[in-house]
């Protein structure tokens, strides 16, 4: 079936440094993927998407790399700070449905 | 706004009893979904209303699962006669569009709630 995964569940990082996410998926046929902040005790939130028609996107503090090639994505955190502590998820969507497959997520770990 | 509200927050049961996990979804929103996830895992999908209908339920992992939406906004995932291996927090998610012919909008962003926490001892 389908599946979603992070290439490392636990990523630690100094503050004020880059940090970079990895997730890999397995349908060629996926076209949307998201990814999603989890704080201890809260639901999953929104960072950023992407659509399969390009290969980069930015937001605030964050960028999302696609390669269709190799079935890959990223995210990049700018300046990681204490704040960004949490696990991070990647998401798509179930090819023909709408219900979203996860990852089993990437814990970041920022050190003052 | 409000976002996507659960509750209770968090649930001990004792095995074989049954629980009645609630969501009040966006005001509007048209999509609803329930998934479960595991300590350490990612969440897993269960099932999935559009306004009232129950479309998918293929994520449920047994009969003792059940879930409900009547008035097609607020709904309830009951569980019955718990098992320990029901153990998980429990999350929904609502999302403004629904099904577009046979196929979910896919550029929906689902809106989670923070989850309710069961334990059954």
């Amino acid at each position: 079936g389908e599946s979603v995964g992070l290439h490392l569940p636990t990523l630690s990082v100094q503050e004020g440094d880059n940090s970079i996410i990895n997730c890999a998926y397995s349908n060629s046929a996926s076209d949307y993927f998201i990814w999603y902040k989890q704080e201890s005790g809260k639901g999953p939130q929104f960072i950023i998407d992407i659509r399969s028609n390009m290969d980069k996107r930015q937001g605030q503090r964050v960028t999302v790399l696609l390669n269709k090639t190799v079935k890959h994505l990223s995210l990049q955190i700018a300046a990681t700070q204490p704040g960004d502590s949490a696990v991070y998820f990647c998401a798509a969507p179930l090819v023909g449905q709408g219900n979203l497959i996860f990852g089993k997520g990437t814990k970041l770990s920022v050190k003052p | 706004g409000a976002g996507v509200s659960q509750s209770p927050r968090y649930k001990v049961a004792k095995r074989g009893q049954d629980v009645a996990l609630r969501c009040d979804p966006i005001s509007g929103h048209v999509s609803l979904f329930w998934y479960q996830q595991a300590l350490g895992q990612g969440p897993e999908f269960l099932t999935y209303f559009q306004n009232e209908a129950q479309l998918d339920k293929s994520g449920l992992p047994s009969d003792r699962f059940f879930a409900e939406r009547p008035e097609g906004s607020v709904s309830t995932l009951k569980i019955q006669r718990t098992q320990q291996e029901d153990s998980a927090v429990y999350l929904c998610a609502s999302s403004l569009l629904g099904r577009q012919g046979a196929r979910l909008f896919l550029y929906n962003e689902q809106f989670f709630g923070p989850g309710t926490r069961l334990t059954v001892l």
